[in-house]
């Protein structure tokens, strides 16, 4: 699996758009960029993936850049209960790969 | 209803012990996992299930020993335990998938070994 860059941690006002970036330059063609988060003392919570378009749900956009070598993850309205490590994780799709969890962005959202 | 739960979700005990976690998803999911997160927070994949047969082994001592009774449980079983055994581990599942792969996380078991 390709390995990924991401910042230790960034800040974000609360109500302000959080803009999370990540560097994958050694991405396969058939990797998909994954981004997950862990808010303190839970479990890894999925927030979105793509392989090549940037991709919109209810929680982020995810925006890939046209080499696919990085990546932005865009929270539009950070909320206090947004604060959380931020992991960019790229893998071959299929279940039978596994997601390898690097050092993630810690964001902290202020009042 | 909680979609991927564990058990227990505290579990202090001495060196030398024997201990299981279970953990149970209600989701349909083909496939169950084991993390551990350990005292330096990176996660890492322990063991993979895909209906009950073993897909992913990372080097983990022979002490844990992964059972999978039927698809929607994989209970981690863990012999002699050790002082660097303790961690938090995430059972997690996720459907069968030859593309995007969403893994639903468990609430984690905080493991102490005194």
């Amino acid at each position: 699996d390709a390995k990924t860059t991401q910042p230790p941690s960034m800040d974000c006002a609360e109500g302000r758009a959080a803009n999370l970036p990540c560097n994958h330059s050694t991405i396969s063609g058939n990797e998909y960029v994954y981004w997950y988060r862990q808010i303190h003392s839970q479990g890894p919570q999925y927030i979105i993936h793509g392989l090549k378009n940037n991709e919109t749900n209810e929680m982020a956009s995810l925006i890939i850049t046209e080499d696919r070598k990085s990546s932005t993850l865009i929270l539009p309205h950070a909320t206090l209960r947004d604060t959380a490590v931020y992991y960019c994780i790229v893998r071959v799709g299929g279940s039978n790969y596994k997601l390898t969890f690097g050092k993630g962005t810690l964001l902290t959202v202020n009042p | 209803d909680t979609a991927v739960s564990q058990t227990p979700k505290y579990l202090v005990t001495q060196m030398g012990n024997d201990k299981s976690i279970k953990c149970e998803q209600n989701l349909g999911h083909d496939t169950m996992y084991w993390y551990k997160q350990d005292s330096k927070k990176f996660l890492k994949i322990m063991f993979s299930y895909n209906n009950k047969e073993l897909i992913i082994n990372e080097t983990v001592p022979n002490r844990f020993s992964p059972k999978s009774p039927d698809k929607a449980h994989l209970n981690l079983h863990i012999n002699s335990l050790e002082l660097g055994d303790s961690a938090v581990y995430f059972c997690a599942s996720s459907p069968l998938s030859a593309t995007g792969n969403t893994i639903y996380f468990g609430e984690g078991s905080w493991l102490t070994v005194v």
